[in-house]
Formats: C-alpha cells, structure tokens, sequence
C-alpha cells in the first residue's frame, strides 16, 4: 500500500538553528499538509501546499516556517531559526484530490526536539 | 468546520464491539464526517467517512442519525490494537485541512 514517508525520524537541534523536515507525499496526490502536535496536546494544522504555492496557513505558521517543494517527490518544512517550543511532532500529509477531501494519508512523523 | 463532541474516554472488553458516539448537531447539509485515529504518537489514520447514509469498510461501521447530528463509529470486534485517540471531524469546506479536537481515548481491554 502507498505510503507518505518522513525523514528525520527524530532530531535534536540546538535553539536557533535551521532544520528541514522532509516529506515524500504518495506519489499522485496533489495537495500536501503539515501538522504539528505538541507532546500532550492536539493535532494542529500547519500549512496547506498545492500546485507550488501556499493554499493555506495557520497562525502557527509564521515567517520562520516554509515550505517547499523542491522537485517531483519531496515536500519540505523549514524552520528557519528553531525555538523550544517547536519542539513537536510534526506529521506531513497528502490528499490525492478535494473530491476525496478529507481522506488525508498521513506519514509516520518527524519528532523535532529543541534544546 | 462543525464543532463536534466526542466523550473523553472509553473502555471496551477485547473481542466486543466498540460505539463510539459523537455529536455534531451544528453539521450542515454538505459537510461529511469523517473518523479518524491516532496509535500512540504515530500519524493520524482515516477509518471512515460518510454524509447520510451509513457506511461500513474493513475497519469500520459508520452510523449516522437521520438529523445528521450525531454519529456512531462502531469497531466490530475490537482488538488490543485498536487501543487509540478516535477523532471525528466535519470539516467544512473542500480544502482538506483538518481541525482535530481532543478526540475519545478508547483503550481496549483483555
């Protein structure tokens, strides 16, 4: 069965520093999603990424976040200058089209810990 | 997205069926609800969706009221591996985006 698939699978990383976070969305889908969760709390929506650009955006997501999609099969999260509390989960999707809008695949998580 | 309710947690004896009910009584006429769930911290997993009628795949019943207000996801037989946070969400809208509320802790036990 297709599968989104994430890589790191655990980083740690100093505050302040870059990280990417990167993504290999089901091959024919179209519409890419980050999440986060925080330890404890809620599955919140990050971004939403179709046809190269930024479809949507949550509050959480500010000029520190990006996102990419840098050629046919990844999908990447940028943060450009990590704080403590990105520490998170974060959970890369794909939808293959809005007609099944909702059915999101999603992949297994990157845990980002910040120090 | 309509706000939907869902009971904290639940437990349900191994090899039982699992009810788990949700209230959506804000719902409007084209905004499906759609059930997921979440293993321990693994990624969010779609189960089911349905908009009127009810709906049963592999893993899953999905029964919905007449009104729409309210849903009931049944697990037929439920397994230790079943042990999860349930969400039902009914996103509006046909972006994808999800809005995931604290969902039911349903712990399966032998």
């Amino acid at each position: 069965e297709p599968e989104v698939t994430q890589t790191p699978s655990h980083q740690v990383t100093q505050m302040g520093q870059e990280v990417i976070l990167r993504c290999v969305p089901i091959s024919n889908h179209l519409y890419f999603y980050w999440y986060r969760q925080i330890l404890g709390q809620k599955v919140e929506f990050l971004v939403s990424f179709y046809n190269n650009e930024i479809s949507e955006k949550s509050e959480i997501f500010d000029d520190q976040f990006s996102v990419e999609r840098p050629d046919g099969s990844n999908f990447t999260l940028k943060i450009r200058s990590t704080k403590l509390e990105d520490s998170a989960m974060y959970f890369c999707a794909s939808l293959i089209d809005r007609a099944n809008t909702g059915e999101l695949f999603f992949g297994e998580g990157s845990r980002l810990t910040v120090l | 997205d309509a706000k939907t309710t869902q009971p904290t947690s639940m437990d349900c004896a191994e090899g039982r069926a699992a009810n788990l009910p949700c209230n959506h009584s804000t719902i409007s006429g084209n905004e499906y609800v759609y059930w997921y769930r979440q293993i321990h911290s693994q990624g969010p997993q779609y189960i089911i969706h349905g908009l009127k009628n009810n709906e049963t795949n592999e893993m899953a019943s999905l029964i919905i009221t007449e009104d729409r207000k309210s849903s009931t996801l049944i697990l037929p037989h439920a397994t230790l591996r079943d042990t999860a946070v349930y969400y039902c969400i009914a996103p509006s809208g046909n972006t994808g985006k999800l809005i995931f509320g604290q969902g039911t802790t349903l712990q399966v036990k032998p």
